[in-house]
């Protein structure tokens, strides 16, 4: 199974300032197909998990351009430009190349 | 819009049974894979089983495989989950999500299954 690797574990971030989250795989995540199936959820206390970023850097409709992903391989990275207060919670990494699907630990952001 | 329901779920003790249902709406369900995906109480997330589009075939993880079955009734939109043996390591709140070429792009709110004598 891939093994998905995500630090740090909290992130305590002020408010408009950026913060990051890095994740790494134990292989490739380049699947036969070309593509990469690295995709960034993030998380409420008691809501499900809603998708971010799919394919290491395309952002969903509703997601704001403040959030970006890059990285390629086994090392991918999670970019929030200028933190908001509704970007508290945890942010997952989650590969999607091959089964089992597989996701990092999680990443807390919290507001200092 | 796109809708999961998920169902079923309850305090069961260890060694019985239990059947999810996840209620699908609002697209083409018989055209896309589905998945179980669960997370314990305070823990973070765990894929549990995947099916295909058609039903063809099948994943499990491995502390699951040989006890729980993933199925779906694609006349009626439904999406199941058949637990059995179940034990106390696999109590917390299972999210049915539809898998969109590598990303599950939406969600349920989830069915909490608690395991406990």
């Amino acid at each position: 199974d891939i093994v998905m690797t995500q630090t740090p574990l909290t992130s305590p971030v002020k408010l408009g300032q950026p913060a990051s989250i890095s994740c790494w795989s134990s292989q490739s995540l380049v699947h036969r197909d070309g593509n990469t199936y690295l995709n960034w959820l993030h998380q409420r206390p008691g809501q499900p998990p809603r998708p971010l970023i799919y394919q290491i850097s395309s952002r969903f409709s509703d997601v704001p351009d403040r959030f970006s992903g890059s990285g390629a391989g086994r090392d991918f990275t999670l970019k929030i430009s200028r933190v908001e207060a509704e970007d508290v919670g945890i942010y997952y990494c989650m590969q999607g190349t091959e089964f089992p699907y597989t996701f990092g630990q999680g990443t807390k952001l919290e507001i200092k | 819009q796109v809708q999961l329901v998920e169902s079923g779920g309850g305090v069961v003790q260890p060694g019985t049974s239990l059947r999810l249902s996840c209620a699908a709406s609002g697209f083409s369900f018989s055209s896309y894979g589905m998945h179980w995906v669960r997370q314990a109480p305070g823990k973070g997330l765990e894929w549990v089983a995947v099916i295909w589009f058609d039903g063809s075939n099948e994943y499990y993880l491995a502390s699951v495989k040989g006890r729980f079955t993933i199925s779906r009734d694609n006349s009626r939109n439904t999406l199941h989950l058949q637990m059995n043996s179940l034990r106390a390591d696999d109590t917390g709140v299972y999210f049915c999500s539809r898998d969109n070429y590598g990303v599950l792009d939406y969600w349920g709110r989830g069915s909490l299954v608690t395991v406990s004598s």
